[in-house]
């Protein structure tokens, strides 16, 4: 067990549905993260929150719109989405904003298929 | 421009042997560096990290090495077992960012034969 929470660990949706990834952490960390982890491709940032601002948008697509409600949630909603965007969807913490480390806890992913 | 590869995109050895896994980086800038172990169905677990300001480090069974002079990183797993099958990543930080923007390499599979 990581401390960090993700649901639903499969997910299988059509172009035209709206659904969410939830991301929850247990161990007291001020910044939250997406990452997107395709075949054959290294692990892509996508947003980054700290103290529940974002402070990263890595020219992802408006069809992903991320949620910090609080420091211990983080959401994926997902519209419209094309096949290109299956993906494990990985959602990480870390202890501080300005952390003196970069040391990323990740949780196990959620395993997106497009239609 | 700024990336992080990976030498052998697979690496099969034998119970017992050492492995050493390689990552080139082409960021001069870089100041953190930081090796995962990602397991089939699971999330990258962190192995050991290494400041730009060492040339080594060690952990459990677990050595990293940077030569600054050539941007090379490497993992080298003492009397390897076979749960230690996972993808490797190293992920580099550029200096002066803050929390955990890191760039990461593509993998290298590691395969531990009985």
């Amino acid at each position: 067990e990581t401390g960090v929470t993700q649901t639903p660990r499969h997910l299988v949706m059509g172009m035209t549905n709206k659904k969410s990834l939830k991301c929850e952490q247990h161990l007291g960390h001020n910044a939250m993260y997406w990452y997107k982890q395709s075949a054959k491709k290294p692990l892509e940032l996508m947003f980054v929150y700290s103290l529940e601002e974002r402070v990263e948008n890595n020219s992802v697509p408006s069809r992903f719109s991320p949620e910090c409600p609080n420091s211990s949630h983080l959401f994926l909603h997902l519209h419209t989405l094309q096949p290109e965007d299956s993906a494990l969807y990985l959602c990480a913490s870390s202890p501080a904003a300005s952390g003196r480390t970069g040391e990323l806890f990740f949780g196990e992913g959620s395993r997106l298929t497009v239609l | 421009g700024e990336s992080v590869g990976l030498h052998l995109p697979t690496l099969s050895v034998q119970e017992g042997d050492n492995s050493i896994i390689n990552c080139a980086y082409s960021n001069s800038a870089s100041d953190y560096f930081i090796w995962y172990k990602q397991e089939s169905g699971k999330g990258p677990q962190f192995i050991i990290d290494i400041r730009s300001n060492m040339d080594k480090r060690q952990g459990q069974r677990v050595t990293v090495l940077l030569n600054k002079t050539v941007k090379h990183l490497s993992l080298q797993i003492a009397a390897t077992q076979p749960g230690d099958s996972a993808v490797y990543f190293c992920a580099e930080r550029a200096g002066g960012t803050s929390y955990g923007k890191l760039t990461f390499g593509q993998g290298t599979i590691l395969t531990v034969h009985p």
